[in-house]
């Protein structure tokens, strides 16, 4: 139980382009969804919390117009990634708690590539 | 300021050979403290969740405990596949219980 899929699992895309990441929870509803990134040999870093059919709050120094999140259902969360440059490529990986417990259930992660 | 640091950074293990990974943490009102594996190019996977102080959880080779500063991930004859990165984080009873990560410890397990 307690499976979080993400896809695509890789993405390489054009500067300017705009991408869409998407996150599931498989098996349980999740009231609650973060997306966090990863650069190489770091830990993870939260850019955004999401509850269902509520606005995103984002951590500080993440730009929202840019990160665009969306979490419209109690089972998939998106983030797009607004006028990418190759600075945001990154590995961006989305969790999910569920409503009893407050274990974060992780998906598999998205490597994104801007050119 | 919530706050977890895990020690060593990185540890090397021949096969058989067990020891520990330590994680220490300040917090305001800790509601839980969490080890996760990850792998390289892939998402952390949950492996034990903790929530006061005598704690203890097990699952094959690995057992963490906790007490009021740190929690221990202890490796019992390790094997190869045990090689990854292991991540410790807490949750503080701030808003939204968001999690607060250490840095990791790279675990390697030489057959």
């Amino acid at each position: 139980g307690a499976v979080v899929s993400q896809h695509p699992s890789w993405v390489i895309c054009k500067s300017g382009t705009s991408v869409k990441i998407e996150c599931r929870s498989l098996d349980f509803q999740a009231t609650t969804m973060f997306w966090y990134r990863q650069f190489p040999k770091q830990s993870l870093m939260l850019m955004a919390t999401s509850n269902e059919g509520s606005k995103a709050t984002y951590e500080q120094g993440v730009e929202k117009d840019k990160f665009l999140i969306n979490h419209a259902s109690l089972t998939l969360s998106t983030l797009t990634v607004t006028s990418a440059h190759p600075e945001d490529s990154s590995f961006y990986i989305c969790s999910a708690r569920g409503v009893i417990t407050d274990t974060q259930y992780f998906g598999p992660g998205t490597r994104l590539t801007v050119l | 300021e919530d706050q977890v640091t895990q020690s060593p950074e990185a540890l090397r293990l021949q096969e058989g050979e067990s020891s520990s990974l330590n994680c220490s943490y300040t917090v305001s009102g800790l509601r839980g403290l969490f080890w996760y594996r990850q792998d390289p190019g892939k998402g952390p996977e949950f492996l034990f969740t903790l929530y006061s102080a005598g704690e203890e959880k097990e699952k094959e080779r690995l057992k963490a405990t906790l007490t009021k500063k740190e929690s221990f991930l202890h490796i019992t004859a390790p094997k190869p596949e045990d090689s990854a990165t292991y991540l410790c984080a807490v949750q503080g009873g701030g808003s939204q219980g968001n999690l607060i990560f250490g840095k990791g410890t790279k675990l390697s397990v030489k057959p």
